[in-house]
């Protein structure tokens, strides 16, 4: 089947572990923050979203960290599993503006026994 | 299935063909977006609707694409004259957003219609 990003960064973990993903976004009038999980030959799947009033959101097994100083975001993911093999792209958007999604640089979750 | 459909999954075309896309939101979701992807790349976006009505167009959208949402329901995306760099996946997405709440942004995502231009 098709093979999503092919060339993006990768993180290997085994499972069980924890894993981390971040993001770097551009917008400072960014105020929405989603992280979405592809798997090959699918569409983006919605995991977890934040706004910028907030700094921390827990969801099942995962947690979005955002620091609007740096405008960083990330993902963490607890006892990861190998049905979290995926890329993981961070989306951002203005609410009060234009209404779409800006994607960032995927990275690749690869999960090893 | 109530998720977002798309149709068809994969398209073949020769370059010059023109091809079409059907995406069918979730129901009663009235904003509805046109993303495509390629290779290691994120989502880009291309276009939205509130209902019937195309608010915005990227720059991306050239004036061989164009996307129709005639009744507020189901949309699709004509490429006229495809040329190999229009092969891509194109995504849909639908999300029940009115305007300004912040809390029905979420927008889901069909599986994709992947193009191929040879």
């Amino acid at each position: 089947g098709e093979s999503v990003g092919l060339h993006l960064p990768t993180l290997s973990v085994q499972e069980g572990d924890n894993s981390i993903i971040n993001c770097a976004y551009s917008n400072s009038a960014s105020d929405y923050f989603i992280w979405y999980k592809q798997e090959s030959g699918k569409g983006p799947q919605f995991i977890i979203d934040i706004r910028s009033n907030m700094d921390k959101r827990q969801g099942q097994r995962v947690t979005v960290l955002l620091n609007k100083t740096v405008k960083h975001l990330s993902l963490q993911i607890a006892a990861t599993q190998p049905g979290d093999s995926a890329v993981y792209f961070c989306a951002e958007n203005n609410l009060g503006g234009t209404d779409k999604l800006i994607f960032g640089t995927g990275t690749r979750l690869q999960v090893f026994p | 299935d109530t998720g977002v459909s798309q149709d068809p999954r994969h398209k073949i075309t020769k370059r010059g063909q023109n091809v079409t896309f059907r995406c069918d939101p979730i129901s009663e979701h009235n904003r509805l977006y046109w993303y495509r992807q390629t290779l290691g790349q994120g989502p880009e976006f291309l276009t939205y609707f509130q209902n019937e009505a195309q608010l915005e167009k990227s720059r991306l959208l050239s004036d061989r694409f164009s996307a129709e949402r005639p009744k507020g329901s189901f949309s699709t995306l004509e490429i006229q004259r495809t040329e190999q760099g229009d092969s891509a996946m194109y995504l849909c997405a639908s999300s029940p957003r009115t305007g300004g709440s912040i809390l029905d942004t979420e927008a889901f995502f069909g599986q994709g219609t992947r193009l191929t231009v040879v």
